[in-house]
């Protein structure tokens, strides 16, 4: 049983540059999250998808986005990068439940700098 | 003030001992709760669900004061392979996207 994957592990690009980061959920789920974590800090919540779209976002410029596809994969984008992006990027993937409080399961992490 | 708090330690703590976290959560609403275990530069892993009544599974603990909006974590017994961050984690509920703290760094000392 596949956990949580991502790609690439490592990457590093320069200010200004754009990234796409990759996520495959757990089997059999079907939301995914992304958070990014800094060095020394807990993971911070970037945005939620399910069914396609972007279900929740918490406190994120509009140079971060997302994807989601129909296989439930999901893809984060960020643009015009800054030196402050550099980070642990996570996903999450969990199984949406109106009825009951699902945990999330993280996958090993993009990390990424910022040159 | 901080959604969700946690005592950055370091605890240093001899193998054998007890060792009880506290994190408190400033979101009334907050209806989901969790504690992840981190290794130094891995991926945060499901530690325990925190429930309403409490609940153990194995040398841990985890309770949930709701009145005083804060979760505690104990772990008994505590081995070498214990040392690692402890992170907290709240939500709405469901599978909304969690809320976490800065962590609790535990070192369990031979």
């Amino acid at each position: 049983d596949a956990g949580v994957t991502q790609s690439p592990t490592h990457l590093i690009k320069t200010r200004g540059q754009q990234v796409t980061l990759r996520c495959s959920p757990k089997s059999g789920h079907d939301t995914v999250s992304w958070y990014q974590q800094a060095l020394g800090q807990g993971p911070q919540f970037i945005f939620q998808y399910y069914e396609e779209e972007e279900r929740q976002r918490g406190n994120f410029p509009d140079r971060f986005s997302g994807h989601q596809f129909p296989n439930y994969s999901s893809e984060l984008n960020v643009n015009a990068l800054l030196l402050g992006d550099s980070a642990l990027y996570l996903c999450a993937s969990s199984l949406l439940s109106e009825h009951s409080n699902q945990p999330q399961h993280f996958g090993d992490g993009t990390r990424l700098s910022i040159l | 003030r901080k959604e969700v708090e946690q005592d950055p330690g370091p605890f240093n703590v001899p193998e054998g001992a007890t060792v009880a976290f506290n994190c408190t959560y400033s979101n009334s609403a907050s209806q989901s709760f969790f504690w992840y275990r981190q290794d130094c530069r891995k991926e945060p892993k499901l530690l325990m669900s925190v429930y309403s009544s409490g609940n153990e599974d194995g040398r841990f603990t985890a309770q949930l004061n709701r009145a005083s909006q804060y979760i505690s974590l104990l772990i008994r017994d505590s081995k070498l392979s214990d040392s690692a961050t402890y992170l907290c984690a709240c939500g709405g509920g469901g599978a909304d996207g969690l809320t976490f703290g800065k962590g609790t760094h535990l070192i369990i000392q031979p």
